[in-house]
């Protein structure tokens, strides 16, 4: 079953503009990873953020966590027309020892 | 890095065919697969735990006579499709990580568009 809830399902914004979405998960976890997707490719890694890490940056990307809400966001600054994909949070419950993705959100950059 | 290839990327057959996808790590040894499927603008879903050297671990409601998993080796997977039919088309995904090695990602294969007619 998924787990994951990804809010917006689909955003579309200008190139430059920061793009943010949200995940929310049911149970606790180990970490939270964020994947992305372009049409019809598998999914590539992008950020793992561990449970009892706040937040994590890699180059235009940060990851926040918060374990009280049960929820995460991925930002993206600067956005790029190549940065148009869909984007998915996967969760590693404990002792589940597998992931459990959210619904995605559809991310368009228009040039 | 780490990389995981999925053959075939495409595959149209008639109904009632068997189709088989192949995953393998290329450069490092995955005790454990994992297999999923996708509809079109829907997430991943989990279909099965494939494990090296035992059987796998299917999730809930999938069949297990109707997708076959055999894991023989620490580098390759594969997910047999038996007796396909077109509701069986769809998109299927291998992935394939260090989970025994503490919080690592997972690495995905470029998935198989199975079509059935």
């Amino acid at each position: 079953s998924q787990q994951g809830e990804e809010d917006p399902q689909a955003l579309s914004i200008q190139e430059g503009e920061n793009a943010t979405m949200n995940c929310s998960y049911k149970t606790s976890i180990n970490n939270l990873q964020w994947y992305r997707q372009n049409s019809g490719r598998g999914l590539v890694h992008l950020i793992l953020i561990r449970s009892n890490e706040r937040e994590k940056h890699s180059g235009r990307l940060r990851v926040t966590l918060d374990t009280s809400k049960k929820s995460s966001s991925l930002l993206i600054t600067a956005s790029r027309a190549a940065d148009t994909a869909s984007y998915f949070c996967a969760t590693d419950a404990k002792g589940a020892q597998k992931l459990v993705f959210g619904q995605g959100t559809r991310l368009t950059i228009n040039p | 890095g780490a990389v995981v290839s999925q053959h075939p990327s495409r595959v149209i057959c008639k109904s009632g065919t068997s189709v088989k996808i192949e995953c393998r790590s290329l450069d490092f040894q995955a005790t454990t697969m994992f297999w999923y499927r996708q509809f079109p603008k829907q997430s991943l879903m989990l279909m099965a735990t494939s494990n090296e050297g035992s059987k796998a671990t299917y999730e809930q409601g999938v069949e297990k006579d109707k997708f076959l998993i055999n894991h023989a080796s620490l580098t390759l997977s594969t997910l047999t499709v038996t007796s396909a039919h077109p509701e069986d088309s769809s998109f299927y995904i291998c992935s394939a990580g260090g989970w025994g090695q503490g919080n690592q990602p997972q690495h995905f294969g470029d998935g198989t568009r199975l079509s059935i007619l």
